[in-house]
């Protein structure tokens, strides 16, 4: 059963610009959920999304979004980047929704650097 | 503020000893996860523990889960180079799953 898979890797991209992830959760798996992680702040969770919904979002600014589609793949997009939205961007899958127990299954992240 | 408090941040032992990671917090859970993430990977869960009091145990790592469900620990036992790792732990309230900063482990040979 394939895992969870990110794309791309890494990017790197210019102050102002806007970029958009890309992340395929395990086959069956309904809920998929970001995560910003950086080295002076860990895990940040930036939203949930079950059955095409955004069910949970945290903290973060509106420049952040996302989506899933019909076939449980999400993407996140961040608009006018700025320096401090470096970070590794990491994807969880798992079968159930929000508010469960469930083993999250992470991919190995989008690691952006602003520049 | 950061909700769940890891310490320490960073462990540098050698081979064979012993260490425990703490994870605190002044909110209740109503779950905890231990995980682990390897460089240029993503985290891997290692234990759910959801009992006040709960003891679990995988292999040579042991995770307990406070009485009053606010704070965990995972003590690991005869360390080897294989269990170096950043270790995360996760609350759960509700819906949302908090994670706390990490411990760094460097174990040598």
């Amino acid at each position: 059963k394939a895992g969870v898979t990110q794309t791309p890797r890494y990017l790197i991209k210019t102050r102002g610009q806007q970029v958009t992830l890309s992340c395929s959760p395990i086959s069956g798996h309904r809920s998929v959920s970001w995560y910003q992680q950086t080295p002076g702040q860990g895990l940040q969770f930036l939203f949930e999304y079950f059955s095409e919904t955004q069910r949970n979002k945290g903290n973060f600014p509106g420049r952040f979004s996302g989506r899933q589609f019909s076939n449980s793949r999400s993407e996140m997009n961040v608009s006018t980047l700025e320096l401090g939205d470096s970070a590794l961007y990491l994807c969880a899958s798992s079968f159930g929704g929000p508010a469960t127990n469930e083993k999250l299954f992470f991919g190995s992240g989008t690691q952006l650097s602003v520049l | 503020t950061q909700l769940l408090e890891q310490s320490p941040q960073f462990l540098s032992i050698q081979e064979g000893e012993n260490l425990t990671v703490y994870c605190n917090s002044s909110s209740v859970f109503s779950s905890l996860q231990w995980y682990r993430q390897e460089p240029g990977e993503g985290p891997v869960l290692l234990v759910t523990v959801v009992t006040g009091g709960e003891v679990k145990k995988l292999k040579r790592l042991t995770f307990q889960f406070g009485d009053a469900r606010k704070d965990s620990s995972l003590h690991i036992t005869a360390a080897q180079p294989g269990d170096t790792g950043l270790y995360l732990c996760a609350g759960r309230r509700g819906s949302r799953l908090t994670f706390g900063e990490g411990t760094q482990l460097t174990v040598n040979p």
